[in-house]
This record gives C-alpha cells, sequence and structure tokens, in this order.
C-alpha cells in the first residue's frame, strides 16, 4: 500500500529552527509537496522537489533524497505565525497526490 | 498567485436536505478541480477529480450519488451533499490547477467549506 508517515505533532521555540520529516512509500514518484494549514483554513503550497537534494525558499528550506523515500521541512527563524500543520504529499505515478497526516506544529514564545 | 473562491464558508443544514458548495477560479481556467473532506485533526482526503465538461472521477469509498459534482466551465466546479446526515458534517475543500504550473502539481485551494448537519 501507499503511506506517508511524518510526526503527529512538534513543540519549538520562537527564533529558533525545526525540522519536520516525512517518509514515504508508494506507488511511483512524480514530486514531493509540502502545504501550511493554519486551523480552519485551506492549505497553502510551501515547496514542491522531484530531484534529490535542499531547495530553499527564504526561512522555509525542502530536501529531498528519493533513494531513502525521505523528506524533510526546515523553518528557520520562527515566528509565532508559523504555529501551522504542516502536509506531506506524494505525487505517484498516475499523478494522484497522496497526503500525509500532517505535523501540528507549536511555536513558543 | 491564482485564486480560487470557496462558497458558502459555513452551512448548517438539517439532516436530509442538500447544500450545493460553489468552488469558482477567480482569475484562471481551471480544466482540473479536486474536491477534499478532511475531519477534525485528519489529513485531507481526496473525494473525487472534476474535468470540465466530463464526469468527475470518484475516490474509491466516495458515493457518487451522494455527492454530485457538476464541472460545467472552466471556472466554477460544483459539490452537492444530497440527503445529508450528520456524518457528513466535515469540512469540504476544493482545489485547482492552472495548468501553467505544469508538473510542479502547485494547486490553489479554496477557503474551504464548513458542512454541520444537524
Amino acid at each position: 500500500g501507499q503511506n506517508i508517515d511524518q510526526p503527529t505533532e512538534m513543540t519549538a521555540t520562537e527564533g529558533a529552527i525545526v525540522q519536520i520529516n516525512c517518509t514515504y512509500q508508494t506507488s511511483g514518484f512524480n514530486g514531493l509537496f509540502w502545504y501550511q494549514q493554519h486551523a480552519g483554513e485551506a492549505p497553502t503550497f510551501l515547496s514542491y522537489n522531484v530531484l534529490d537534494g535542499l531547495e530553499e525558499k527564504g526561512r522555509f528550506s525542502s530536501f529531498l533524497s528519493r533513494s531513502k523515500g525521505y523528506s524533510y521541512l526546515l523553518l528557520k527563524e520562527l515566528q509565532m505565525k508559523d504555529s501551522a500543520s504542516y502536509l506531506c504529499a506524494v505525487m505517484d505515478s498516475n499523478y494522484q497526490l497522496i497526503w500525509g497526516a500532517g505535523t501540528k506544529l507549536i511555536i513558543k514564545p | 498567485g491564482a485564486v480560487v473562491s470557496q462558497h458558502p464558508s459555513w452551512v448548517i443544514c438539517k439532516s436530509g436536505t442538500s447544500v450545493k458548495i460553489e468552488c469558482r477560479s477567480l482569475d484562471f481556467q481551471a480544466t482540473t478541480m479536486f474536491w477534499y473532506r478532511q475531519f477534525p485533526k485528519q489529513s485531507l482526503m481526496l473525494m473525487a477529480t472534476s474535468n470540465e465538461g466530463s464526469k468527475a472521477t470518484y475516490e474509491q469509498g466516495v458515493e457518487k450519488d451522494k455527492f454530485l459534482i457538476n464541472h460545467a466551465s472552466l471556472t466554477l466546479s460544483t459539490l452537492t451533499v444530497t440527503s445529508a446526515h450528520p456524518e457528513d458534517s466535515s469540512f469540504y475543500i476544493c482545489s485547482a490547477t492552472d495548468g501553467a504550473s505544469g508538473d510542479t502539481g502547485e494547486l490553489f485551494f479554496g477557503e474551504g467549506s464548513r458542512l454541520t448537519v444537524l
């Protein structure tokens, strides 16, 4: 079966760095996505990785290792507004998005 | 970026009634729209993929006759929950791709519609 694993919840301090991991087992691979979702709101796109390596976008970076079926989202200089759920999703060989359950990130002052 | 508008944001209805949720792409043509359902503290679950001018493709376990999807134009898709029951209470979200994103798969999400069935 297809499976996306990510931690249920993480806590970090304002100003710090946090890494949210995602491992996946899917039927084929056509890219991995990270979305941010604030409570009660729709998800917003953060990043897309299809090749191995690190993609940096401001305070957020996303890393992919296809051989390991592994990705992480790195958030630097954490702000209170970063408190949200972070969803990892993989596009399989049928171009269907398989969603992880999300990681709830709690930022403390 | 592209904007997707979803309406209504909140809806409360009585059991047995039908509810229609609209999803509009405001500044682009969306050949494909997706409908999701999200229960509290759970991930998005894809219900169906809607292509303009053709029948929607439903995911396994989603009742076609209960969740009617219409994608009559390149900017509008509707989801109708027919004969709603309390277990249908959920957060329904639509998303669309503008095609220009190609394989980057960037999806533009509507604001979501929270349905409560009494």
